[in-house]
């Protein structure tokens, strides 16, 4: 089957680190994406993860462990502007890639306080 | 920059009317998809193209149809629109194994 989890909502304060976590469990594996998406705006792409380790691009860094099913994206030196909703996507492996059709998980609401 | 339009950012249709979505991507993407978005089911795929004329059925597909007549546009069709249809339609275009770009997306609303 194909399955991917994430947390529905997480708060975190103005400045601080947060971490959002992302399981999946797909029938073939072939690269992850993050994507932020605000509230009436469409996705855009943050990051993509194909092998296993950490990609870092500013304040966003993206882990991955094929292994263990397992994503994260690290915001640090949160701002304001990070309200928003991220969704982690995994590329569906049974194509092989050929048709870069995408799984997508719920997403997770980040409210950022001052 | 990549450029994803979809021609309409609100529609308010009847039950029982055809509906078409258009999208038009201007980065001579392979790869084209229709997507909606539901609170608290996140982004479910409707259907996709890889090539002109071609398509696939995603997740979702039944009371959907697609068009892709040129690359470069890819046309959502609901045949008899229903409230249950009643969604945010985001349509997204990618080469092949690169990140996809989304529009602005449509809200629809069937009454």
């Amino acid at each position: 089957g194909q399955n991917i989890d994430q947390p529905t909502e997480m708060t975190a304060t103005e400045g601080a680190i947060v971490q959002i976590n992302c399981t999946y469990q797909t029938s073939g594996f072939n690269g992850l994406f993050w994507y932020q998406q605000h509230a009436g705006e469409a996705p855009t792409f943050l990051s993509y993860n194909v092998l296993d380790g950490l990609e870092e691009k500013g304040r966003f860094s993206s882990f991955l462990s094929r292994s263990k099913g397992y994503s994260y994206l690290l915001l640090k030196e949160l701002q304001m502007k990070d309200s928003a909703s991220y969704l982690c996507a995994v590329r569906d492996g049974r194509y092989g890639g050929a048709t870069n059709k995408l799984i997508f998980g719920t997403g997770t609401l980040l409210a950022v306080q001052p | 920059d990549v450029k994803v339009t979809q021609s309409s950012r609100y529609l308010v249709k009847r039950t029982g009317e055809k509906v078409f979505l258009e999208c038009v991507q201007d980065m001579d993407h392979e790869n084209m998809f229709w997507y909606r978005q539901d609170p608290g089911l996140g982004l479910r795929l409707i259907y996709f193209s890889y090539d002109v004329k071609m398509k696939e059925k995603g997740d979702i597909p039944e009371g959907y149809s697609v068009s892709r007549e040129k690359k470069e546009r890819f046309s959502l069709i609901l045949e008899s629109a229903s409230t249950n249809q009643t969604s945010m339609y985001l349509c997204a275009s990618s080469q092949t194994t690169t990140e996809q770009y989304f529009g602005p997306g449509t809200r629809l609303t069937v009454t």
